[in-house]
């Protein structure tokens, strides 16, 4: 199946710093995902990105998929964007998520 | 809140035995997804559901079974439980079959003793 890396694994931030979280895979895909796993366990769906760049307050995520890769942009963190932040991508074939192994972020107030 | 429900939240029960999880897909949605998140294999897929027909497998073990009903909700059978397979098991569903936005229930923890 089609392999997907994340980096950093881990970051420790200062509140109101800024991060960009990484995302490689390594086959052409149709579908591209960012997700934040808060300490609850909960899925949160941040950005549907195949391709190109979006926005959503704080955060910014860019999928260039001719290169295979994403970013996830989070600016003036918070607190409350602690947690696990997991990109999951769809090879070209369909019908299922390939996730990465995630980036654990811990801001600090 | 996503729209997507799953019950039960959370799951204890002892080894040998078999459990039913269940997920109702947002309305509107025709696929449903399964997936395992446990410490050591990180967030995995298991099967796809697309109104009613199997689409895609996973790493779904033998001893693990899913359907999808007419009413678009799905079940997901874990039997003969180990140790091994206590974990969070996560339903998502989308619009449509293929490369479509998913979203995810809440998730429910198994705990087997």
């Amino acid at each position: 199946g089609i392999q997907v890396e994340q980096s950093p694994p881990d970051l420790i931030l200062q509140e109101g710093a800024n991060s960009t979280l990484r995302c490689n895979f390594s086959d052409s895909v149709n579908n591209l995902q960012w997700f934040h796993q808060n300490p609850w366990g909960q899925l949160i769906n941040l950005f549907y990105i195949p391709s190109g760049t979006k926005q959503n307050g704080r955060l910014s995520a860019t999928t260039v998929a001719t290169e295979r890769y994403s970013l996830l942009y989070i600016s003036s963190s918070q607190t409350t964007d602690s947690g696990v932040y997991f990109c999951a991508v769809d090879a070209d074939t369909g019908n299922q998520f390939y996730f990465g192994t995630g980036t654990s972020l811990t801001v600090i107030p | 809140d996503s729209g997507v429900t799953q019950t039960p939240k959370h799951l204890i029960t002892a080894t040998g035995q078999r459990v039913t999880l269940r997920c109702s897909p947002r309305s509107g949605d025709l696929s449903v997804y399964w997936y395992q998140q446990s410490l050591d294999q990180g967030l995995q897929f298991l099967i796809h559901y697309y109104n009613g027909e199997e689409r895609a497998k996973g790493n779904i073990l033998e001893r693990f079974s899913a359907q999808q009903f007419p009413d678009l909700h799905s079940e997901l059978n874990l039997s003969s439980l180990e140790l091994g397979d206590s974990a969070l098991y996560f339903c998502a569903s989308s619009a449509l079959a293929d490369s479509y936005e998913q979203y995810f229930g809440p998730g429910t923890r198994l705990t087997v003793t």
